[in-house]
């Protein structure tokens, strides 16, 4: 089956600088990667998602690119802001096949 | 616009306790149903999934079970705790899949678990 790692386990950055979290995957037939948002104590929520036919999306300060030769997609989040702490999970799928998660990025913003 | 309700969101219970985690979609008709556990500070397990009304898939084997009663109603249960049940767990759905779209899986507000 899929299998997903997710890099680093933890980042720390500064207010205003930027974050990139990065994720490998195994089956090259894979083609939904979404992201995912966990504040501490609250429920996992979808912030961006790609599909295979597109390299790169942005959404205000954030971005997914996916490289599907190399297998992987990284999430990159500009301008930091104390807001943006929280963990983040990436995840990859294939057709209505169910999610498989990676571990998660614990990215922490000092102000 | 669809929701998701789960409860209780927090519960202490004593181990060899029973347990029932209860879920309900509304919005939306024939929902794939998805149970997770969180351990503290860790990732996200697949605990069980549903593609409809009795039909349930296992991900992992324990002392958990889940049922399907109705189209958008997903149980989570057990007939004796253990210490290492405890955790956050999730309820989530994805609607019907095409071929143009992704399993976008949306989350409930979790119940958290303390097995003592």
């Amino acid at each position: 089956g899929e299998n997903v790692e997710q890099h680093p386990s933890t980042l720390s950055v500064q207010e205003g600088d930027s974050a990139v979290i990065k994720c490998t995957y195994s089956d090259s037939a894979s083609n939904y990667f979404p992201w995912y948002k966990q504040e501490l104590g609250k429920r996992p929520q979808l912030i961006i998602d790609i599909r295979s036919n597109v390299g790169e999306k942005k959404d205000q300060r954030i971005a997914v690119t996916l490289n599907k030769t190399a297998k992987h997609f990284s999430l990159h989040i500009t301008e930091t802001q104390p807001e943006d702490s929280a963990v983040y999970f990436c995840a990859a799928s294939k057709g209505y096949s169910t999610l498989t998660f990676g571990k998660g990025t614990m990215l922490l913003v000092s102000p | 616009s669809q929701t998701i309700h789960q409860w209780p969101a927090t519960l202490v219970q004593p181990v060899g306790s029973p347990l029932s985690l209860e879920c309900t979609v509304e919005g939306t008709s024939n929902p794939n149903l998805y149970w997770y556990r969180q351990a503290a500070g860790r990732g996200l397990q697949l605990l069980f999934y549903s593609v409809g009304i009795g039909q349930i898939s296992s991900e992992v084997p324990q002392n958990l079970s889940a049922s399907r009663p109705q189209d958008r109603q997903f149980i989570l249960s057990s007939k004796k705790l253990l210490l290492s049940d405890s955790g956050f767990y999730l309820c989530a759905w994805s609607g019907y899949w095409t071929p143009g779209s992704g399993n976008t899986i949306y989350f409930g507000e979790g119940s958290w678990l303390t097995v003592v």
